[in-house]
């Protein structure tokens, strides 16, 4: 079993449509949880931290479920611009040195 | 505010020939450093990491090797490069930040081994 499992996509959507990304981690020890998007040939990104609260930024909201070791990515009125791939991303925690593991991405495209 | 550099951009190199790519941070002291490869159509996958100067720490058995000779800077080198080292190197910096270690990319040096 992966580290870290999301469904790759592609996910295809027209603008301002509701799309939602999920994501497995198999680490129960796992303490800190990200998602990331990364465009084509560039740099991955910091889009959102997870907290066990669960949290939103502005048109995204983040939801952790640490019983199922789940992670979800919520989008709301999809734009144009939130074409990319989003790399759900876990540290293991403890004595980690802040070691992340990266999902394999799901790619989202949104089409006018 | 913290800014991340790497050089060069891109580089063609024939196989054999060794590496040099570099990355400093700015604007922050003491951070981790890390390696990352992505191989195209791959997930990211992490290399070296470092949490002080001369302290390197491997992950995956290879030919590559990391320094970081100062605080700010990280050195990923290779004596002599294989076909499979192709791919995008990507150095990330963190710092303990409310209890989270958020990591924050560079660039990005995109390698092809010819």
């Amino acid at each position: 079993r992966k580290e870290v499992e999301q469904d790759p996509g592609p996910f295809n959507v027209p603008e301002g449509a509701t799309v939602a990304f999920n994501c497995t981690y198999s680490n129960s020890a796992s303490q800190s949880f990200f998602w990331y998007r990364q465009d084509c040939r560039k740099e991955p990104k910091l889009l959102m931290s997870v907290y066990s609260s669960g949290n939103e930024d502005g048109r995204f909201t983040a939801q952790l479920n640490r019983a199922s070791q789940y992670i979800s990515l919520l989008i709301r009125d999809s734009k144009l611009s939130d074409s990319a791939t989003y790399l759900c991303v876990v540290n293991a925690g403890g004595t980690s040195y802040g070691k992340l593991t990266f999902g394999q991405g799901t790619i989202l495209t949104v089409h006018p | 505010s913290q800014t991340i550099h790497q050089w060069p951009a891109t580089l063609v190199q024939p196989v054999g020939s060794p590496l040099s790519l570099e990355c400093t941070v700015e604007g922050t002291s003491n951070p981790n450093l890390y390696w990352y490869r992505q191989a195209a159509g791959r997930g990211l996958q992490l290399l070296f990491y470092s949490v002080g100067i001369g302290q390197i720490s491997s992950e995956v058995p290879q030919n590559l090797s990391a320094s970081r000779p100062q605080d700010r800077q990280f050195i990923l080198s290779s004596k002599k490069l294989l076909l499979s080292d192709s791919g995008f190197y990507l150095c990330a910096w963190s710092t303990l930040r409310t209890g989270w270690y958020e990591q924050y990319f560079g660039p990005g040096t995109r390698l092809t081994v010819t």
